[in-house]
Parts: structure tokens; sequence; C-alpha cells
């Protein structure tokens, strides 16, 4: 068990849909990165966030936002869903901001739109 | 920018005989690899990580990882395969180039250890 949390686990929408994915860190990190994972695409970062802040940007989409709250748990939502995606999405945090740190990785929200 | 890659999309070696899953590298500056496995439906598991120093990195689970510079290669090893091995390992680059604090992972190696 890495310490990471992500609910939900299992996510079914429709196409056009919004949906919230959730990740709790590791008690005292305080860097959480989102990715997604798909068969095409193979994992990829969205984005990272540091103490509330965000630090980096990936291939996000601008349907997708994120944002890390005090308590330094994080969200991620995703509005007007499409087919393509379907994926797993992790979530991961780490001590420090630097990318020195290894991450611990989430069990991931398995989202399915239809 | 920073990349990774595997070359094999998949690796089958027999229970007890060593193991190398290739990962080779191109950065601009110093390179910060690291090494994570997938179990099935699971996320990724820390493995092992090369920041400076020794060019052999031992983590857990009884691997290893070799840095080489002149090759550009950063190979995941280990001296004997178990069959619990099996996963999908994946090398990943830290990307400093536009200061993006981001990992950026290869393509991933599928393990089958066969007993």
């Amino acid at each position: 068990d890495s310490g990471v949390t992500q609910t939900p686990k299992h996510l079914i929408t429709a196409t056009g849909q919004r949906v919230t994915l959730r990740c709790s860190p590791r008690s005292g990190d305080l860097s959480v990165y989102w990715y997604q994972q798909s068969l095409d695409q193979g994992l990829q970062f969205l984005i990272q966030y540091y103490n509330g802040e965000e630090r980096a940007k990936g291939n996000i989409l601008e349907r997708f936002s994120a944002q890390q709250f005090p308590d330094l748990h994080s969200e991620l939502n995703l509005s007007s869903l499409e087919l393509g995606d379907s994926a797993l999405y992790f979530c991961a945090s780490s001590s420090s901001g630097s990318g020195y740190n290894e991450q611990f990785f989430g069990p991931g929200t398995r989202l399915t739109v239809l | 920018a920073q990349s990774v890659a595997q070359p094999e999309d998949q690796v089958n070696v027999a229970e007890g005989n060593p193991l190398t899953v290739k990962c080779t590298y191109s950065v601009s500056g110093n390179p910060y690899l690291f090494w994570y496995v997938q179990y099935p439906n699971r996320g990724l598991q820390f493995l092992l990580k090369y920041i400076t120093g020794d060019n052999l990195v031992k983590g857990s689970y009884g691997f290893e990882a070799e840095f080489n510079k002149s090759q550009t290669s950063f190979h995941l090893k280990k001296p004997s395969a178990l069959v619990s091995d099996s996963a999908l390992y994946f090398c990943a680059v830290r990307d400093m180039h536009t200061g993006f604090q981001k990992l950026v992972f290869g393509t991933g190696t599928r393990l089958l250890v066969s007993p």
C-alpha cells in the first residue's frame, strides 16, 4: 500500500458528462501528480500541484482541470467527456516538487465513457 | 525534450535465470532516471533511481540497474528471476529541459517469467 488513495475505483459515464476524480496524497507529501494511462497513449503526465499551486503542466486537455486544496487532497475534473477519455487515471504524490524524489502512486480510477 | 525508450514490448525469461529490461535515454544535461513496476490492476511502484554517484544502483525486490553514460542506457537487471516478477516495467526520466518537474515515462516492457 503506497499510502495514496484514490476514489472512486471505477467510474462509468456517458459522453458529454462531467466527472470528478479525487486523490489523497501520502501523509506529509506536498506534491500531487496526475497521469492518464491508456493503451494507445501509454502513461501520460497531466499536471502537478505543489502545496496548492500548479507547478507543471503536461498533455492536459482544456476540458480537464485540477486543483489541490488546503488539506492537500486533489481533484481532477474531466468535462465534456469523449469516448477517447476512457483510461486509467493515476494520482501520485511525493514529498517535494523537485522531481528528484520518487513518486508514490495510488491504485487508480478506471474511467469508462460510453 | 527529455525522453526514454524501451525497445522491447515483452521480455520472456525462465524462473531462476537472470533478467534484463532495457532502457535508453535522451537528455540534455545530467539524467535523473527511475524504474517503476506495475502489477495487474495496481498503481506503479517505485523500484530504484539514479541521480548521481555509483553507476550500479540497487533497488527493491532484488532489482538493480546499471547506468551507462557512453551508451546512454539504464538497464534494469536481476540475477535470478521469480515468477512473481512478472509485471509491466517502466523506465522514466525527470524532465528538466523546460524546467518542468515531471517524469517522462517509456512505453513499458512486459516481463513474463515462466516456471
